[in-house]
């Protein structure tokens, strides 16, 4: 079992670029998360996911977007990106209980 | 809302003395509390559950106990490789069948040889 993977590690983004994080997982999990983690400031969710075509936002939503169409893959896509979004992103899945973390991305905004 | 306190917020040991890190939190109605700890430059490594006040988890030099408020992990007699940021986390009943995670900041933890 790989766990839960993301792609890239790292990123960097000029204002107003696109781009998407990618997350698997390979454990079955319904349950998936996108966290963002800053310095000092803990981690934050900002997505997440009950299963397959079922999303909902968690409490630092604005500026990303999601999508679930398999139980195994939920990518995590910003749109115009901005300064503010530079940040360590990580995904996690769960299938009750303790959660399950990828290695994260790291991603600036210039 | 559910929140989570961590302290402190650094701790610096010298190998082989023993210390707890605290965790406060408030919650409408714990679901479970979660502890992980953080390597530099990786995700979250999920320890323990703790469901119920008076539980008690052990792993190695870890002992995570649990109150209606607190959360402590003690660490006996810790070594270098120890060393990280510890996380505590929170479910409440507001998540449904889903268990969305309230974090706190972390207690970053130095352990010396």
């Amino acid at each position: 079992n790989a766990g839960v993977t993301q792609t890239p590690k790292f990123r960097i983004l000029k204002i107003g670029q696109s781009m998407t994080l990618q997350c698997a997982q390979d454990m079955n999990h319904n349950y998936m998360y996108w966290y963002r983690q800053d310095p000092g400031m803990g981690l934050k969710l900002i997505y997440y996911s009950v299963g397959a075509g079922i999303t909902d936002k968690g409490e630092v939503p604005n500026g990303y977007n999601v999508s679930r169409s398999t139980t195994e893959d939920f990518p995590l896509r910003l749109e115009l990106a901005a300064p503010s979004q530079t940040s360590v992103y990580f995904c996690a899945s769960s299938e009750s209980g303790e959660q399950y973390f990828g290695p994260g991305t790291r991603l600036t905004v210039t | 809302e559910d929140q989570v306190t961590q302290s402190p917020e650094a701790l610096r040991l010298q190998e082989g003395e023993s210390s707890s890190l605290n965790c406060s939190y408030t919650v409408s109605g714990l679901r479970g509390l979660f502890w992980y700890r953080q390597d530099p430059g990786k995700g979250p490594e999920f320890l323990f559950t703790l469901y119920s006040a008076g539980e008690e988890k052990e792993k190695e030099r870890l002992k995570a106990t649990l109150t209606k408020k607190e959360s402590f992990l003690h660490i006996t007699a810790p070594k270098p490789e120890d060393s990280a940021t510890y996380l505590c986390a929170v479910a409440g009943r507001g998540g449904g069948s889903n268990y969305k995670l309230t974090f706190g900041k972390g207690t970053l933890l130095t352990v010396n040889p």
